[in-house]
């Protein structure tokens, strides 16, 4: 069974510069997260899906941060302008049911 | 709203060293807990699932205690050896499917 794909693996942009990330979650998990990892810190949910529809978006910047998942898959998010403070690793991760949660490698942003 | 505390936040033990570490949440309606292990540069490695209604897992030399009533869990490690060395995150899974995770507990084993 392939895993949580994520790309790009590393991006560096300006600030005020606009960034895309990808995830293709396992096949057949309903459920697909964002998270924000801050060095030194744990995880922070920015945006939970079930199917296409929204769960939980409480802690995403809704000024910069926009996230998508069509048909249901592959979600795409984006950042727009970016800050400095942006700079984090971005990790997807999907689940089914009431199984546990599948991490991707993330996505390592620098925001110069 | 779902606090996740882990302590300690970083420790340092001899090699062959059994340990423990703890993770603590501020509301008992949880779905699961999930313990994690996370390399430098690395995503999330998924350690052991307990359901709600489950007491222990265990895998290899891990084993993972979950007390729902008092919002504690703690992963026992056996035996530690020097690439055990990793950060270590627990996460609570609410109803709704919210995973929140704490900060981490950063774990380094000496030869």
């Amino acid at each position: 069974e392939a895993g949580v794909a994520q790309s790009p693996r590393y991006k560096i942009i300006e600030k005020r510069q606009s960034v895309a990330f990808w995830c293709n979650p396992i096949s057949g998990h309903a459920t697909l997260y964002w998270y924000q990892q801050i060095l030194g810190q744990g995880p922070k949910l920015l945006i939970q899906f079930q199917n296409n529809g929204v769960v939980d978006d409480s802690q995403l910047p809704k000024d910069r941060f926009s996230a998508e998942r069509l048909k249901g898959v592959d979600s795409t998010l984006k950042i727009q302008p970016a800050k400095l403070e942006d700079s984090a690793v971005y990790l997807c991760a999907s689940s089914r049911g009431g199984g546990g949660a599948f991490f991707g490698q993330g996505t390592r942003l620098t925001v110069v | 709203k779902q606090e996740v505390t882990q302590i300690p936040a970083a420790l340092s033990v001899p090699e062959g060293e059994n340990l423990v570490l703890n993770c603590s949440f501020t509301d008992s309606a949880i779905y699961n807990l999930q313990w994690f292990r996370q390399d430098p540069g690395k995503g999330l490695t998924s350690l052991l699932l307990i359901q709600s209604s489950q007491r222990e897992q265990t895998s290899g030399r891990l084993n993972a205690s979950l007390d729902k009533s008092s919002g504690r869990s703690t992963l026992y490690i056996a035996a530690s050896q020097p690439g055990d060395s990793a950060t270590y995150l627990c996460a609570v899974r609410e109803n709704t499917g919210k995973l929140i995770f704490g900060q981490g507990t950063t774990l380094q084993v000496k030869p």
